[in-house]
């Protein structure tokens, strides 16, 4: 596609359920990004790949979070036993290299009930 | 760790004029990429424009542009003739290697008519 794809739109769960966040990037890039942002707030890092290996996960929160990226393009971001605290919107971006400017998708709106 | 501090919560400008919004960031590395990203209501982050540490010539983008200045840490955005459709909140953000990049808060931008 043309850009950086996030399904779904909105995702509404309870509390202490399992949830799935998907992210295409646009094709050719080799990184993929993840970020969250509570509201009011400016994005920040969870996790991002370099093809299919998470080069960096320290900005995830805790170990209820995990993101894959299997075949080095499409990610799933996973939280487990939600929280409410967890409510936010999960951003993924893309880029050709480590280096090169991010371009974002449209978000994933989480609320956890 | 960087920081990236953005002083103004809101702005406001009448359209056709020209506004600056503000930005300041902490590092002690010499190598590294700023950003300005606009996040309109619809979520979707655009990137707007891109500074390069090591180059000493402002950014500019059509009717964006940054002042650069290194040794104060400063990097703030002027928008010359707004457009209601600048409306939006702006961030301000940070990238050096590996390749994760560190938001502001955000300021505010409303484009009157």
């Amino acid at each position: 596609g043309a850009g950086v794809s996030q399904t779904p739109s909105n995702k509404v769960t309870e509390k202490g359920k399992y949830v799935e966040l998907r992210c295409d990037p646009i094709s050719g890039h080799t990184a993929l990004y993840w970020y969250r942002q509570s509201l009011g707030q400016g994005p920040e890092f969870l996790i991002y790949f370099q093809g299919t290996g998470a080069a960096d996960d320290s900005g995830l929160p805790n170990d209820r979070f995990f993101a894959v990226r299997p075949e080095g393009s499409v990610s799933t971001l996973k939280i487990q036993r939600t929280e409410r605290g967890d409510s936010a919107v999960y951003l993924c971006a893309s880029s050709r290299s480590l280096g090169d400017t991010q371009y974002f998708g449209p978000g994933t709106r989480l609320t956890v009930l | 760790a960087q920081t990236v501090t953005q002083s103004q919560p809101e702005m406001s400008v009448q359209e056709a004029e020209t506004v600056t919004l503000s930005c300041t960031y902490d590092t002690s590395e010499s190598n590294y990429y700023l950003f300005w990203y606009k996040q309109p209501p619809s979520r979707q982050m655009i990137l707007v424009i891109r500074q390069e540490a090591y180059k000493q010539q402002n950014a500019t983008e059509n009717r964006f542009s940054v002042n650069f200045q290194k040794a104060a840490k400063s990097f703030s955005l002027k928008i010359s003739d707004s457009q209601l459709g600048d409306t939006a909140m702006y961030f301000c953000a940070f990238m050096s290697t590996p390749s994760k990049l560190v938001f502001g808060a955000g300021t505010i931008l409303r484009v009157k008519s």
